[in-house]
Parts: structure tokens; sequence; C-alpha cells
């Protein structure tokens, strides 16, 4: 059974800062690993799609990973700025391509 | 706005009564895929759709739901009796079969509230 995994739970950082949020999961089988902001009362925004025969995508200031065999996704996000303010959550996608999600990462950037 | 539509977006209701929410995919969007969403947690999966068919059920979709996508085009999903603990925000998403990147896209839900 996929388990999805992120730390830190909460990370708070000074506007400008580079900063890295982290995703596991238990079954490498997998066929992607998508990222999604999600801002407070609101519905899911994809940020990143990473197909299992991939090793990064990036898009603006957004950089994320993967390593299927350590079984672990990053998400870089570079000169953050307080609209970053959110929750990250990643997902792994399997066979039937049902999202299995990891409970987030509320980042707060201070102005 | 040709993204996921989701109706209401808000729902208030009294415990037993029954509720019924819309999903509208993205056009083209062959498979379509619910999930609810409890506070300060991920969403989890509850069943998904290709074209009419309901392939794979949750176990946490209790004999008091029902999903349903009659042409293969929008999705309804019913809550029979609800109980406090089907407060949640309930999320439809879609992707199109034969995409390779299996992307999925997400509606801005429906939050539900049982009093």
């Amino acid at each position: 059974k996929q388990e999805v995994t992120q730390i830190p739970a909460a990370l708070s950082v000074p506007e400008g800062e580079n900063l890295v949020l982290n995703c596991s999961f238990t079954d490498s089988a997998i066929y992607n690993l998508q990222w999604f902001r999600q801002d407070p009362g609101k519905g899911l925004t994809s940020l990143l799609l990473i197909q299992s025969s991939q090793r990064e995508q990036t898009s603006g200031r957004l950089n994320a990973s993967l390593d299927k065999s350590s079984g672990r996704s990053t998400l870089y996000i570079a000169a953050s700025q307080p609209g970053d303010s959110a929750t990250y959550l990643c997902a792994a996608g399997g066979a039937t391509n049902k999202l299995i999600f990891g409970t987030g990462t509320l980042l707060a950037v201070q102005p | 706005d040709t993204g996921v539509s989701q109706n209401p977006r808000h729902k208030i209701t009294k415990r037993g009564q029954n509720v019924t929410f819309r999903c509208d995919p993205i056009s083209e969007h062959n498979r379509l895929y619910w999930y609810r969403q409890t506070l300060g947690q991920g969403p989890e999966f509850l069943t998904y759709f290709q074209n009419e068919a309901q392939l794979e059920k949750s176990r946490l979709l209790s004999d008091r739901f029902s999903a349903e996508r009659p042409k293969g085009s929008f999705s309804t999903l019913e809550i029979q009796r609800t109980e406090q603990g089907d407060s949640a925000m309930y999320l439809c998403a879609s992707s199109r079969l034969g995409d390779s990147s299996y992307e999925q896209y997400f509606g801005p839900g429906t939050r539900l509230t049982v009093t």
C-alpha cells in the first residue's frame, strides 16, 4: 500500500530565501509524482508533474526532482516571495492513476 | 472557463439529510476522480470513472455514498443520511486517457458542513 510522507509539516522563512520541501513514498512503482499548491479553503493548483521516466521538471522559480529508487521527491523554490505562502502537497500516481497524497507542508514566507 | 467546475461550492446541511454534488470535467477528459479532504489532511481517493464506468471505489466510500457518471460527461456524488463526520471538502479531478503524463486537473471543490 502506497504511503506518502511530507517533511516538514510547516515551514516559515524570510522573503528571498531558497527552500526545499521533501516528499517520500513507500512504493517505487509509480507512474508520476505531482506537486500541488493549495490556498486556504481552495482547491488544488497543479505546479509540476514528473513522469516516472523523468528525473526533474522546472517551471519558473520551481524545480521538482524525483528519485524512484530512494522513494523521494523534492520541490525547490528559489527566491521565495510572500505570495508563495500556501500548503504544498505532493501526490504519487499509480497504475490506476489515483493519487495518494501526503499531508502537506504549510509554508509561510515572511515579508 | 474550460477547467473543472464543481457545484455547489458550499453546502450546509443538517445531520440525516441527503446531499448531492456535481462535477463537470474538462471537455474530452474521459477519466474523472472524486477525493475527500478533511482539515489538515491531504485529499483521499474515493472513486474514479473511465467514461461512464465506475472502475474503482475506496473503502472510504460507505454504502451511504453513491457516485454516477451517466453519460460519461458530468458526475454526481450523493451522500445519504449525512453524518457530522462527512464534513469535508469534496474535490473532483479529471484526466485524459492516452495522455502519457496522466496529469489530473482539479476543480475548486465543494465544502460540506453537516450540523
